[in-house]
C-alpha cells in the first residue's frame, strides 16, 4: 500500500540504549523530515534530507543521527537514549521540500525512555 | 467561537456552528502557510495552504485568511461537525530562515459538542 510508514509504532527502551526509528515512503519524494512532538512544544524539526546522501540539522538535532542511503528510507537513530527523548516522532515527506508543497506525515512512533 | 492560538489552546463549539482558529506568526519573511489537522493517535493531515501573495483561500468547508500586516492567520470551518474534533496546527515557511523548512505552531484543540 502506497504511502509513508513508520516502525515501530511503539517502543519502550532504557536510558543509554541505542534506538532506531524507521521511515519508509513509496512516493519517491525527494525530501524527508523527522519531527518530534511534545506537549507544549508542538512539532519540532530534528533533521531533514533533501535527497539521498544529503541531510541537514533542524531545530533540535542533538542526540540524534540520520542517514539517507536510499531515497525511500530515512531512519532516525538515538545513539544513547535519554529520558528527555521520550516523545512521539513523526516522519514526513514532500516532493518540494516544504518549499511550496505540503508534507505528508506518517502515523508516528511513540518512544518511551525509562 | 474564536481561539487566539497559543494563548487559548482549546476551542469548544456546538455542532453546526462555524469555528475560527487563529494563529499568530512571527517571521515577516514567511511566504507560505499551511493548516494541518491532527486526530488523536494519528499524524497531521493537510487541510489547506496559502501563499503570501494571497489573503484568502477557500476549500471544502474551510477558509484560510492571511493578514500580513499583523502577521495573523486564521482557519474558518463552516458548519462544524463532530469529525472536525482534532488539534489544528498552523505552519509557516520562512524562506530566508533555516532553508525554507516548515515551522509549526503549538496547535489549538477543537472540541465539537453534539
Amino acid at each position: 500500500d502506497a504511502g509513508i510508514t513508520q516502525s515501530p509504532r511503539y517502543k519502550i527502551t532504557e536510558t543509554g540504549r541505542q534506538v532506531t526509528l524507521m521511515c519508509h515512503q513509496t512516493w519517491s519524494h525527494s525530501y524527508m523530515f523527522w519531527y518530534r512532538q511534545d506537549l507544549g512544544h508542538g512539532l519540532r524539526l530534528i533533521y531533514y534530507s533533501a535527497a539521498a546522501d544529503i541531510t541537514d540539522k533542524g531545530e533540535v538535532p542533538d542526540g540524534y543521527v540520520v542517514s539517507r542511503s536510499k531515497t525511500e528510507n530515512f531512519p532516525l537513530t538515538l545513539e544513547s537514549a535519554t529520558r528527555s527523548q521520550t516523545s512521539v516522532y513523526f516522519c514526513a515527506s514532500s516532493d518540494a521540500g516544504g518549499l511550496g508543497g505540503e508534507l505528508f506525515f506518517g502515523e508516528g512512533s511513540r518512544l518511551t525512555v525509562l | 467561537g474564536e481561539s487566539v492560538g497559543l494563548h487559548l489552546p482549546t476551542l469548544s463549539v456546538q455542532e453546526g456552528d462555524n469555528s475560527i482558529i487563529n494563529c499568530a506568526y512571527s517571521n515577516s519573511a514567511s511566504d507560505y502557510f499551511i493548516w494541518y489537522k491532527q486526530e488523536s493517535g494519528k499524524g497531521p493531515q493537510f487541510i489547506i495552504d496559502i501563499r503570501s501573495n494571497m489573503d484568502k483561500r477557500q476549500g471544502q468547508r474551510v477558509t484560510v485568511l492571511l493578514n500580513k500586516t499583523v502577521k495573523h492567520l486564521s482557519l474558518q470551518i463552516a458548519a462544524t461537525q463532530p469529525g472536525d474534533s482534532a488539534v489544528y496546527f498552523c505552519a509557516e515557511r520562512a524562506f530566508y530562515n533555516q532553508g525554507g523548512k516548515l515551522i509549526f505552531g503549538q496547535g489549538t484543540e477543537l472540541s465539537v459538542k453534539p
